[in-house]
């Protein structure tokens, strides 16, 4: 019930392409998604997240795509570049419902590698 | 930019040995957490703190851990009597409510047990 389940567990992209990482969740309690990217020796960091009241919300060249009835969420990464090689966290938490502790749930990860 | 700090950024310790594990939060930060990651796994939820307590644990914190902040400003993990498989990344972060709506990571601290 709490699991966060991602995909690929890891993926290369071409300097340029998009890269596609999916989650999908199961506690419908979750209401708050976000992603981290985390590199080498260091902690993660929030890279962009989304609540379900929203299909879809993009920062620059990262972009959620959210779809409610599925309880899957995924990251698109345009015009990937070498900088982005790091592994990327889907996270999900119950921020907004009032209870608990607002601890996050996080997928296993994918580690991205964008060559030249 | 607001940050947490985590000391040691290294610790070795032999089997059986305590270990303190020492974060700074975020100044007025209300909530905080720790976190572990095993080397190559996901991060996973030990323990939050409220409101100098405990409001949730996972199943991984068992009794050989505890939390305490004993002046205000350090948030620390206590291992009594660490085993090999508590050898991992263990990060701290911190979290409030209002318009700002993240929870910040530090950079951890890796635990390694022989």
């Amino acid at each position: 019930q709490q699991q966060v389940k991602q995909s690929p567990q890891s993926l290369i992209v071409q300097k340029g392409g998009i890269s596609i990482i999916n989650c999908a969740y199961e506690n419908t309690a979750f209401d708050y998604f976000p992603w981290y990217q985390q590199f080498p020796g260091k902690g993660p960091a929030l890279l962009i997240a989304i609540r379900p009241d929203v299909s879809e919300k993009k920062e620059g060249r990262f972009t959620i795509s959210f779809n409610k009835s599925a309880k899957q969420f995924s990251l698109h990464i345009m015009d990937s570049q070498p900088g982005d090689s790091a592994t990327y966290f889907c996270a999900a938490s119950n921020r907004y419902s009032g209870a608990g502790s607002y601890q996050l749930t996080f997928g296993k990860g994918t580690k991205l590698s964008v060559i030249p | 930019e607001p940050e947490v700090t985590q000391t040691p950024s290294h610790q070795v310790t032999q089997m059986g040995q305590e270990v303190i594990l020492r974060c700074v939060p975020i100044s007025n930060h209300l909530y905080f957490y720790w976190y572990r990651q095993i080397l190559g796994q996901k991060v996973e939820f030990l323990v939050s703190f409220y409101n100098n307590e405990i409001s949730e644990k996972s199943e991984i914190f068992d009794d050989q851990f505890s939390v305490e902040r004993p002046d205000g400003s350090n948030f620390t993990l206590k291992i009594r009597s660490t085993k090999l498989e508590d050898s991992a990344m263990y990060f701290c972060a911190t979290w409030t409510s209002g318009r700002i709506d993240e929870q910040f990571f530090g950079p951890g601290t890796r635990l390694t047990v022989l």
